[in-house]
């Protein structure tokens, strides 16, 4: 099946430092999707993008979707204790009339104070 | 209530078990999933419902049984459940239309 590669696995890093993540597919999307969970919560959408080569922001997030469609990263800017969490990728297909998301494996972000 | 909500939050049930997983949607949207959260897995797709239509089906095994009585709820029956099937099980929703999909807290479930 389609698997989403998304790096780094896990991150540690002092408060006040920049995040930067990524993920790459073999395939396609016409959209992606950056989530973040906290410990024993679902998923939160962060930022949505939806056109290759699209630049987001979202507070101290920014989020591009590559012009090939294949990719996407996430930068986080100033950390701060509340970003610590697993955030995950999500290419979407629509596929048999169903909305589908794809996510990949998630990066998990510490931070040290 | 706002947004998605699941019952319970945890659930330990024995292998030869029935019990059911209940996700109750306050968005006004018409499409609900659920998932499968795992250890060190991506999240797996498991079932969609789309204007209370089941449209997929992800090889799921039959001891997992979905049921969208209406557009704002969704349940997981489950039975004689195996020991690999523990796991936190997320449920999600969307316009029918929409790519943007919101979860709700998940349930963690432990078959012992």
């Amino acid at each position: 099946g389609q698997q989403l590669n998304q790096s780094p696995q896990s991150m540690f890093i002092q408060e006040g430092e920049d995040v930067s993540m990524n993920c790459t597919s073999s395939s396609i999307f016409n959209t992606w999707l950056w989530y973040k969970q906290d410990p024993g919560e679902g998923p939160v959408l962060l930022i949505a993008l939806y056109k290759a080569g699209e630049l987001t922001s979202n507070g101290r997030l920014t989020a591009q979707f590559g012009i090939t469609r294949k990719d996407s990263f996430l930068n986080i800017s100033a950390s701060i204790p509340s970003d610590v969490g697993i955030y995950f990728c999500a290419g979407h297909r629509l596929l048999q009339g169903a909305q589908k998301l794809v996510f990949g494996q998630g990066t998990r972000l510490t931070i040290n104070p | 209530e706002t947004g998605v909500t699941q019952t319970p939050r945890h659930l330990v049930m024995g292998m030869t078990n029935k019990k059911s997983l209940k996700c109750e949607q306050h968005l006004g949207h018409n499409a609900m999933y659920w998932y499968k959260q795992s250890a060190k897995k991506p999240l797996e797709l498991m079932f969609v419902y789309s204007l209370e239509e089941r449209v997929e089906n992800n090889s799921v095994p039959s001891r997992f049984s979905p049921e969208c009585p209406n557009s704002s709820h969704l349940f997981l029956h489950l039975h004689t459940l195996q020991p690999e099937d523990s796991a936190l099980y997320l449920c999600a929703s969307s316009q029918e239309s929409s790519r943007e999909q919101y979860f709700g807290p998940g349930t963690r479930l432990t078959v012992t």
